[in-house]
């Protein structure tokens, strides 16, 4: 079955760090750039990185410059986005997905707050 | 980083037809594939276009997509209540070097 997985999300006081990462299956990960999309509760879809086949290449929007890293380990088919500095306004549900072949994850929810 | 332009709302009774626009410029949706997500209450994200106006495998043909020049278009017909969610457009914008989402249309069967 084709599919991703993340985890990793939860609650951080500011000014934290979180982990996420997101496993796939069912597809050739290693050939395929992915992406980290984030939704705050009751607000639409914001893309976060993405990342080449290899990792050779990352981009960022403005707003994850310098405080969130995008990387992956093809030999176990995981995607991973390391966010430092953590920010109320980073709350929302983090998906990666693939999307040339159109395959979203479920999400995880990350919460800031003290 | 902006966003492209969608209609809050639209609405229709079961049956009928809705269109929903999706307004950008040419550095994303006139030069880059679009898609279209379909997203149900309390679920993720869902793609029901690709490449401008490509199905995946398991949307039905009611569902069609269409661009020209800075906007693109997706279709519904024989509106059903399981069409009932929020609808997003998206496009890389390769002036900004991002990927861009519009800003979300809600489908309501009356």
């Amino acid at each position: 079955e084709v599919q991703l997985v993340e985890s990793g999300g939860g609650l951080v006081q500011p000014g934290g760090s979180l982990r996420l990462s997101c496993e796939a299956s069912g597809f050739t990960f290693s050939n395929s750039w992915m992406h980290w999309v984030r939704q705050a509760p009751g607000k639409g879809l914001v893309w976060v990185s993405r990342i080449n086949s290899d990792g050779g290449s990352t981009t960022y929007a403005d707003s994850a410059k310098g405080r969130f890293t995008i990387s992956r380990d093809n030999a176990k088919n995981t995607l991973y986005l390391q966010m430092n500095s953590l920010r109320a306004e980073d709350s929302a549900v983090y998906y990666c997905a693939n999307f040339g072949r159109s395959i979203w994850g479920q999400g995880t929810l990350v919460t800031v707050s003290s | 980083q902006s966003v492209l332009t969608q209609p809050p709302s639209v609405s229709a009774a079961p049956g009928q037809k809705v269109a929903i626009s999706c307004s950008g410029s040419s550095s994303n949706v006139e030069s880059n594939f679009v898609s279209w997500y379909q997203q149900l209450p309390g679920t993720a994200p869902k793609v029901v276009i690709y490449e401008n106006n490509k199905r995946p495998s398991g949307i039905p043909d009611r569902v069609s997509g269409s661009k020209s020049g800075t906007s693109a278009t997706l279709g519904i017909t024989g509106l059903q209540t399981g069409d009932e969610a929020d609808y997003y457009c998206g496009a890389w914008d390769h002036s900004l070097n991002v990927y861009l989402f519009g800003s979300g249309t809600k489908v309501t069967v009356l």
